[in-house]
């Protein structure tokens, strides 16, 4: 089955830095790539996805990238602000298939 | 329209019990998934019910079970519960047609088994 790894597992960034998350997955026909945001004693929401066939994405500061080639994708959260503390969770699917998660990376933005 | 309704929002309950959970998804939507969520290890995937049937099944043990009714509702059942068992159970719906699609998550179930 899916394997999705993530990596940093903690990430602590100053206000106004940059954040950096990677993702790998192990099925080649996993072709969705959603990425969770979770806050403390909240329910993981959906922030942003990007299918197989797409490259790149951005909306405004958050941006995802998908190398089909390598199985690996990230998350880039630019000009980081208090509110982006949490955990974040990238996932993989397949059509018909569960939704794999990753490890979950906590984000700290310090002040 | 409404989101993901899972009840009951905290369980307490005793080592050997047995506890049925409840998901009730977002309006049309007929998928329903559910996963655990332990601070060692994330979000591990259960099972995912469609159209009243099981259509994906995670590692978990036989006294995980569920099922998912004509109104696209679905329970889930844990037997004979384990400390190990104290987590919280979240739910996710999905149109569940050919997709995928991005998943809505409850706001979850907090089991304790004491």
């Amino acid at each position: 089955g899916e394997n999705v790894e993530q990596h940093p597992s903690t990430l602590s960034v100053q206000e106004g830095d940059s954040a950096v998350i990677k993702c790998t997955y192990s099925d080649s026909a996993s072709n969705y790539f959603p990425w969770y945001k979770q806050e403390l004693g909240k329910r993981p929401q959906l922030i942003t996805d990007i299918r197989s066939n797409v490259g790149e994405k951005k909306d405004q500061r958050i941006a995802v990238a998908l190398n089909k080639t390598a199985k690996h994708f990230s998350l880039h959260i630019t000009e980081t602000q208090p509110e982006d503390s949490a955990v974040y969770f990238c996932a993989a699917q397949a059509a018909g298939n569960k939704l794999t998660f990753g490890g979950g990376t906590r984000v700290l933005v310090k002040p | 329209k409404a989101g993901v309704t899972q009840t009951p929002r905290y369980l307490i309950k005793t080592r050997g019990q047995q506890v049925t959970l409840s998901c009730s998804p977002i309006s049309g939507h007929r998928s329903v998934s559910w996963y655990q969520q332990t601070p060692g290890q994330g979000l591990q995937f259960l099972f995912e019910y469609f159209s009243e049937t099981q259509r994906n099944k995670g590692n978990f043990p036989g006294r995980f079970s569920g099922r998912q009714f004509s109104n696209s509702r679905s329970e889930m059942n844990v037997s004979t519960l384990e400390l190990g068992d104290s987590a919280l159970y979240l739910c996710a719906s999905s149109p569940g047609r050919t997709g995928p699609y991005g998943y809505t998550f409850g706001s979850g179930t907090r089991l304790t088994v004491v």
